[in-house]
């Protein structure tokens, strides 16, 4: 069974920058995977803010940015702001018609 | 504006079917790739699976396979997902979710708001 892992939980002060990160149990993530991550609140269904590894979702803020870093897939956040405090995942093409995702991270903005 | 709407949640006893659909408007649906992904409460995202957008492929989660039913109607411009043999743990709010028609169709770029599916007895 295929396992993305993502950080649990994260905090960043206001203004601030962190790192997320999203690996596999059995592999380096690459391009090949297609990265994609999405934000969530509570209540609310999820919202795309980037995909294909670094391309930002229309709308989404510059302040949100992806990329790989060593072997994860990677959202920065800079400048983190109060509204920034939400649950993310990353979600990972792993080929013939299968996405996975990862179990999230929830980040606090304190 | 794009709008996905999904009806048809809500308790049912463990063994049992239900049907869920998604309506959608604001673009041309017949030309869309669409997933199915749950999120049991409390907990994260899951990809339950995907059809193209004629219906010719569809592919399913180990966890669903063989129990759920995709399927689409272009015509009316609705997404269906029928669930059999429903489990406890297929308790969840199931979304629909459009594929983005970038990225080699690999991406999520709009979300419906979700129905709730209660598995319990």
């Amino acid at each position: 069974q295929t396992v993305v892992t993502q950080e649990p939980s994260l905090s960043v002060s206001p203004g601030g920058t962190v790192t997320l990160t999203c690996g596999l149990s059995f592999a380096s993530v690459s391009t090949t995977y297609y990265s994609s991550w999405y934000q969530q609140t509570p209540g609310q269904a999820p919202r795309t803010l980037i995909y294909s590894t670094n391309t930002r979702s229309s709308g989404v803020p510059d302040r949100f940015s992806g990329s790989i870093l060593g072997n994860k897939a990677a959202l920065t956040i800079t400048g983190a702001q109060a509204e920034d405090e939400s649950d993310y995942y990353c979600m990972l093409y792993m080929g013939s018609g299968i996405w996975v995702f990862g179990g999230g991270t929830k980040l606090t903005v304190l | 504006e794009v709008q996905l709407v999904e009806s048809g949640g809500g308790l049912v006893q463990p063994g049992g079917s239900l049907r869920l659909s998604c309506a959608a408007s604001g673009f041309t649906f017949s030309t869309y790739w669409m997933h199915w992904v749950r999120q049991a409460p409390g907990k994260g995202l899951v990809w339950v699976s995907r059809i193209v957008s004629d219906g010719s492929s569809i592919t399913y989660a180990d966890s669903v396979k063989g129990r759920f039913t995709v399927s689409r109607d272009n015509a009316k411009n609705t997404l269906y997902l029928q669930m059999n043999s429903l489990r406890a743990e297929d308790t969840a709010v199931y979304y629909c979710a459009r594929v983005g028609p970038v990225a080699s169709h690999t991406m999520i770029d709009y979300w419906g708001q979700g129905a709730l599916v209660t598995v319990s007895s």
